[in-house]
């Protein structure tokens, strides 16, 4: 079975500081990591995944996530917050033997930006 | 932005009403699927399909029904919409490449049945 955890519901950070999004997975084999962001009203956007390689990924925005194998770990990361970023911000996995099986999606970690 | 479109963005409707919720890709994508998004802002699969006539239910159990008629449509149905089914639905496709490939999403349906 595969299973995604973002341990934090409400994550809150002032503009300029470096933020970070936890997630945690749980997969038979190498796992596909994928974090989206939700803004309002709004479908979700990608903004990167890991599949194989450098552990430290980076994506759109200026966000960057890095893959921990021993740890079961794929944080979201940013060096300086913007209030832009106040968001929805999902995590979610596929193992990568399970073939055509839909992700598995983390129950959410809503992020605010503070000015 | 994605080429994957949901219509309509907002829709009041009384109980008892039978609606359809559309979406459509341009992608050529096979897999497609839809997610319900409760208030706490969880995403819940209901159905999803593997390309033409393939239907399958999702985690959570739905009353709604789906159908896959052509590859690039794939509309969403309540038979009989109820206050309970108030909440926002997304759809969502990814190509026939395996399984390291990102999904892309609509903007989204707000459902209120009152």
């Amino acid at each position: 079975a595969q299973s995604v955890a973002q341990p934090e519901d409400q994550v809150n950070v002032a503009e300029g500081n470096p933020l970070t999004v936890k997630c945690t997975y749980s997969v038979s084999g190498n796992p596909y990591l994928f974090w989206y962001v939700q803004y309002p009203n709004r479908g979700l956007q990608f903004l990167l995944k890991y599949i194989t390689g450098d552990n430290l990924v980076k994506g759109s925005y200026g966000f960057e996530a890095e893959f921990n194998k021993s740890q079961t770990s794929f944080h979201l990361k940013k060096p300086s917050a913007l209030v832009s970023d106040s968001a929805l911000y999902f995590c979610a996995v596929r193992a990568s033997t399970a073939g055509n099986t839909p992700l598995v999606f983390g129950k959410g970690t809503r992020l605010s930006v503070i000015a | 932005e994605a080429d994957i479109y949901q219509t309509p963005r907002y829709l009041v409707i009384g109980t008892g009403k039978k609606i359809t919720l559309e979406c459509s890709q341009t992608m050529g994508h096979d897999k497609m699927y839809w997610y319900q998004q409760d208030p706490g802002m969880e995403l819940h699969l209901i159905h999803y399909s593997y390309g033409v006539n393939s239907t399958e239910k999702g985690d959570l159990s739905s009353e709604s029904t789906v159908s896959r008629i052509r590859t690039e449509h794939f509309p969403l149905t309540l038979e009989s919409a109820r206050p309970s089914h108030t909440s926002q639905y997304l759809c969502a496709s990814i190509p026939w490449t395996g399984g390291n490939t990102e999904a892309f999403f609509g903007q989204g349906t707000r459902l209120t049945v009152v």
